[in-house]
């Protein structure tokens, strides 16, 4: 159990397109699914908190008007990229957790975004 | 602050044992996680420790001590595929999980 869902695993596209991922728990309801970006060798860092029915919390240094968080339903949350630049370019793993506190997040596949 | 330390790289040799120590300083803690990540993959679940103590789980086991805000974790009869990055989180009082920068568990034959 706790599968989560993420496509597209990969991503290649021109410099000021936008990009929509999306995420996915298969066979649990996720009021809260997160956004973490990672460059190579480095850790993992969090974008924003996404919950179900109400704005996404954006971490310090994120922007929010570039990265569009959208929560419709207990199952899915999609983060879109708006006018990628080649420095959008990363690893952007979506994780949710079954509820309570205490339950790890389990991480979806994971997107590599290119940017040309 | 609030951070999480780690070694950066660990090497260890096949069939042997290995701990990777994990300490950290939180705004409070609500427990600490373990994750497996290969290189160019998302995360895995390992473990979750709360209680202070020795969590095992086959060949991978996790220890707490609260006191010493200190874990760590033990894999033993080391495997080739055991080589990944494993990283440490805590939650602290928010429930907002602090996440260490990884260890890099190199195993050689």
């Amino acid at each position: 159990g706790a599968v989560v869902s993420q496509h597209p695993s990969w991503v290649i596209c021109k410099s000021g397109t936008s990009v929509k991922i999306e995420c996915r728990s298969l066979d649990f309801q996720a009021t809260t699914m997160f956004w973490y970006r990672q460059f190579p060798k480095q850790s993992l860092m969090l974008m924003a908190t996404s919950n179900e029915g109400s704005k996404a919390t954006y971490e310090q240094g994120v922007e929010k008007d570039k990265f569009l968080i959208n929560h419709a339903s207990l199952t899915l949350s999609t983060l879109t990229v708006t006018s990628a630049h080649p420095e959008d370019s990363s690893f952007y793993i979506c994780s949710a957790s079954q509820g309570g506190d205490h339950q790890p997040q389990h991480f979806g596949d994971g997107t590599r975004l290119s940017i040309l | 602050g609030q951070n999480i330390d780690q070694p950066t790289e660990m090497t260890a040799t096949e069939g042997a044992i290995v701990q990777i120590n994990c300490t950290y300083q939180t705004s409070g803690f609500n427990g600490l996680f373990w994750y497996q990540q290969h290189a160019g993959e998302a995360p895995t679940f390992l473990s979750y420790n709360v209680l202070d103590g020795l969590e095992e789980k086959g060949r991978f086991s996790s220890f707490l001590s609260r006191s010493k805000g200190y874990s760590y974790l033990l894999l033993k009869e080391l495997q080739m595929k055991d080589s990944a990055s494993y990283l440490c989180a805590a939650i602290n009082s928010n429930y907002q999980l602090i996440w260490g920068a990884g260890t890099k568990l190199i195993i050689k034959p």
